[in-house]
């Protein structure tokens, strides 16, 4: 079955980049889908960063925008993050998952992989 | 910007059934998508298309849309159905579309 990885620094100075990866098995990403990062800061709700089809086309949350690239390698199978000038406010669980398109709008996303924290700390 | 508004809160005795709704502008031209979350542990899709169950959901998970709202109802609440519920959709009205989730709703069985 289909199964994300993220991995990455857990400690990121501020104003410094963030950056993670979400290796992917089970599924080939040039296949379709697309595939999106969602951040969930400690005791608080879900916020989406933003996603990328297969093709490389990207769609990135307008709140985050000018902070936030995000990048495919489909030969190693596998999708990247990177969050510029970061402060303590990013800190949080950083979550990959593979998303629908369901007639031409952001759809559904799953599966998700298992999380990983990144702390905004000197 | 954008909102999903959810209730901060719904509690329901085991056996019960518990609804937890989701309000947006845009619910009657988007689809609606409901996650179970438990405590140290990723989102899990339960609904998606607004009453579609994925394979694996128990039958006592549904979903329904009315205008502006969706509901995800647990009918016969158990135990381990206590979890954050959070609902997600679609903004598709501007430059590009983007993703929204509502701000959750913790279930208590009591």
């Amino acid at each position: 079955q289909v199964q994300l990885q993220e991995s990455g620094p857990g400690l990121v100075k501020p104003s410094e980049t963030l950056s993670l990866t979400c290796a992917v098995s089970g599924y080939s990403i040039s296949s379709g889908y697309y595939w999106g990062w969602i951040r969930q800061p400690p005791g608080k709700g879900l916020e989406w960063i933003g996603s990328i089809y297969h093709s490389g086309s990207t769609y990135y949350n307008p709140s985050l925008k000018s902070r936030v690239t995000i990048s495919v390698d489909t030969s190693k199978n596998q999708f990247s993050l990177k969050l510029s000038s970061v402060t303590a406010a990013d800190t949080a669980v950083y979550y990959c998952a593979r998303g629908a398109m369901v007639r031409g709008a952001p759809g559904w996303f799953d599966p998700w992989g298992q999380g990983t924290l990144v702390t905004v700390s000197s | 910007s954008y909102e999903l508004t959810q209730p901060p809160s719904v509690s329901v005795s085991p056996g019960q059934t518990a609804r937890i709704t989701c309000s947006g502008d845009a619910l009657p031209k988007q689809y609606a998508y409901w996650y179970q979350q438990k405590p140290g542990q990723a989102p899990v899709l339960v609904i998606y298309k607004d009453s579609e169950r994925p394979s694996g959901i128990p039958e006592r998970f549904s979903g329904s849309s009315s205008g502006t709202t969706v509901t995800l109802t647990i009918s016969g609440v158990q135990a381990e159905d206590e979890a954050d519920y959070y609902c997600q959709s679609a903004d598709s009205s501007g430059t590009y579309p983007y993703v929204v989730f509502g701000g959750g709703t913790k279930l208590t069985v009591l």
